[in-house]
C-alpha cells in the first residue's frame, strides 16, 4: 500500500491565522482525500482533491475556508484559513488503493494535529 | 439516526481477555465493512475488510457481519498490551467510485498487562 507524509504533524496556532498542511504520497494517485477527525467524532471527510481539477467538497465544508491545492499526482495540500478554535482536530490525507484482498480500501497519514488558541 | 453507531468506550480489560466490540448502522445497503485501528498519535490502518453477511479470521482477530441485525462485530482473542488503540468500523455501499467511506467514531481500548 501507498506511504503518505504529512507535515506539520502537529501545530499550535493563534485565532484568525490560517496553516497549510502539505500530504505526499510516493506513488501516483488520481484521488487524494482530505479527513477531519475531532475529538469525540467520526472521521469526516472534508474534500476529494483531483489532480487538474477542482476539489469536490462534501456538505459543511466550503473552498474559502479549506482551499486545496493538487499540483501533481503524489502532493496535495490543505489550507485551513482564518482559523478558530473549532478548527482544533486533527487532518488526515488520505488515498485509495488495492489491499490485500484486492478489495479498495483507504490508507491514511499519520495526520496533523492543530491546536488553535 | 446515525448513519454508523459505535460505543466510544473506553473499554480496559486485562492481557488474555477476549474482546468484542460492535458497531450497528442503519443503512442496508451498506455491503463492504472495514475495521481500522489507530494508534496515539497515528493515522488509522485498516485490521480487517468483510464483504457482506458472514465472518473472516485473520489470526486474533475475527470479523462478523449481520446484515439482517446492521450489525458487525470485531473480536480480539487472547488480547495484548499492543492492541491498546481506538478501533474504528467503516462501511460503504459501493466499491470504488465517489461513493465515501462512513466511519463509527471509534472504540478506545486499553489493555492491561
Amino acid at each position: 500500500s501507498a506511504v503518505i507524509s504529512q507535515k506539520p504533524s502537529r501545530d499550535i496556532c493563534q485565532r484568525g491565522t490560517s496553516l497549510t498542511i502539505q500530504c505526499q504520497v510516493d506513488s501516483q494517485v488520481t484521488m487524494m482525500f482530505w479527513y477531519r477527525q475531532q475529538p469525540g467524532q467520526s472521521l469526516t471527510l472534508i474534500a476529494t482533491a483531483n489532480q487538474g481539477s477542482e476539489a469536490t467538497y462534501e456538505s459543511g465544508f466550503v473552498i474559502d475556508k479549506f482551499p486545496i491545492s493538487r499540483p501533481n499526482l503524489t502532493f496535495s495540500t490543505l489550507t485551513v484559513s482564518n482559523m478558530s478554535p473549532e478548527d482544533s482536530s486533527i487532518y488526515l490525507c488520505s488515498v485509495r488503493g488495492q489491499g490485500a484482498s484486492g478489495a479498495n480500501v483507504l490508507t491514511f497519514g499519520a495526520g496533523s494535529r492543530l491546536t488553535v488558541l | 439516526q446515525k448513519e454508523v453507531e459505535q460505543d466510544p468506550g473506553p473499554l480496559s480489560v486485562p492481557e488474555g481477555a477476549i474482546v468484542s466490540l460492535n458497531c450497528t448502522y442503519s443503512n442496508s445497503a451498506f455491503q463492504y465493512f472495514m475495521w481500522y485501528r489507530q494508534y496515539s498519535r497515528k493515522g488509522p490502518e485498516l485490521l480487517m475488510y468483510t464483504y457482506s453477511s458472514g465472518n473472516k479470521e485473520d489470526g486474533r482477530f475475527t470479523a462478523q457481519v449481520d446484515k439482517s441485525s446492521k450489525y458487525i462485530s470485531l473480536f480480539i482473542r487472547d488480547s495484548q498490551p499492543s492492541d491498546s488503540a481506538t478501533y474504528l468500523c467503516a462501511m460503504r455501499a459501493r466499491q470504488g467510485g465517489s461513493e465515501k467511506l462512513v466511519f463509527g467514531k471509534g472504540t478506545k481500548l486499553t489493555v492491561n498487562p
